[in-house]
């Protein structure tokens, strides 16, 4: 079946440090990817997504490009901050699927 | 403002018991789902709805069951069948549901979540 694979965290860098959160997917036909954050405290948002192959989904310095040929979606952002010490979800959709399938997510923890 | 509102935000149940989790939103979205969230395990779907009085099992749903009967209003309850259910529950809705419109957008709205305990 579909699924998702994420790096395993927790990950931690200190503020102005390059992020790489690695995922990876398995698919049949041609998913959607996701990446969602979640706070603490709070529920699941939307961070970034890309809809086809080499697509790139950008959001708040957060980037990720859809490579179909490594079936990876890996979550960049150059310079990270305190604020961004969250869990990072990757998730997947399909074009007639029914649901979202998700990983298992990473925590990220940026220290000052 | 708009939004899903679970609650309670934290719940502690005894063995043997049914608890009843609510979820409402005022987004006007016609789908609504509901996440088990474990740690290291990530987020699984027990139930969702894409229309009002209509309602699909997902990954997880024995031990759980739903109800549909307003556009708002998607509760689920926690049965005492379900053998593990201390857990964090996450409710989400979308603006279509999946697969209707042919091509799923992927964004879902989330709720704050609820924390059951069972002692």
């Amino acid at each position: 079946g579909d699924s998702v694979t994420q790096m395993e965290g927790p990950v931690t860098l200190s503020e102005e440090a390059f992020l790489t959160i690695n995922c990876t997917y398995t698919a049949t036909g041609y998913p959607s990817l996701f990446w969602y954050v979640q706070y603490p405290g709070e529920g699941l948002q939307l961070l970034l997504k890309a809809t086809k192959a080499d697509d790139k989904g950008s959001n708040k310095g957060f980037e990720a490009t859809y490579r179909k040929e490594t079936t990876s979606f890996h979550l960049e952002k150059g310079s990270v901050q305190v604020s961004d010490s969250a869990v990072y979800f990757c998730a997947l959709g399909m074009e007639y699927g029914n649901k979202l399938v998700f990983g298992a997510g990473t925590i990220l923890r940026v220290k000052s | 403002d708009g939004g899903i509102t679970q609650s309670p935000k934290y719940l502690f149940r005894k063995e043997g018991q049914n608890v009843t989790l609510s979820c409402e939103q005022n987004l006007n979205h016609d789908a609504m789902y509901w996440y088990r969230q474990d740690p290291g395990q990530g987020l699984r779907l027990i139930y969702y709805s894409q229309i009002v009085n209509d309602f699909q099992k997902g990954d997880i749903a024995e031990g759980y069951s739903v109800s549909r009967e307003k556009k708002e209003s998607f509760p689920l309850t926690v049965t005492s069948a379900q053998k593990n259910p201390t857990a964090f529950y996450l409710c989400a809705s979308s603006i279509d549901g999946p697969g209707l419109a042919g091509f799923n957008t992927g964004e879902l709205f989330f709720g704050e979540g609820s924390r059951l305990t069972v002692l």
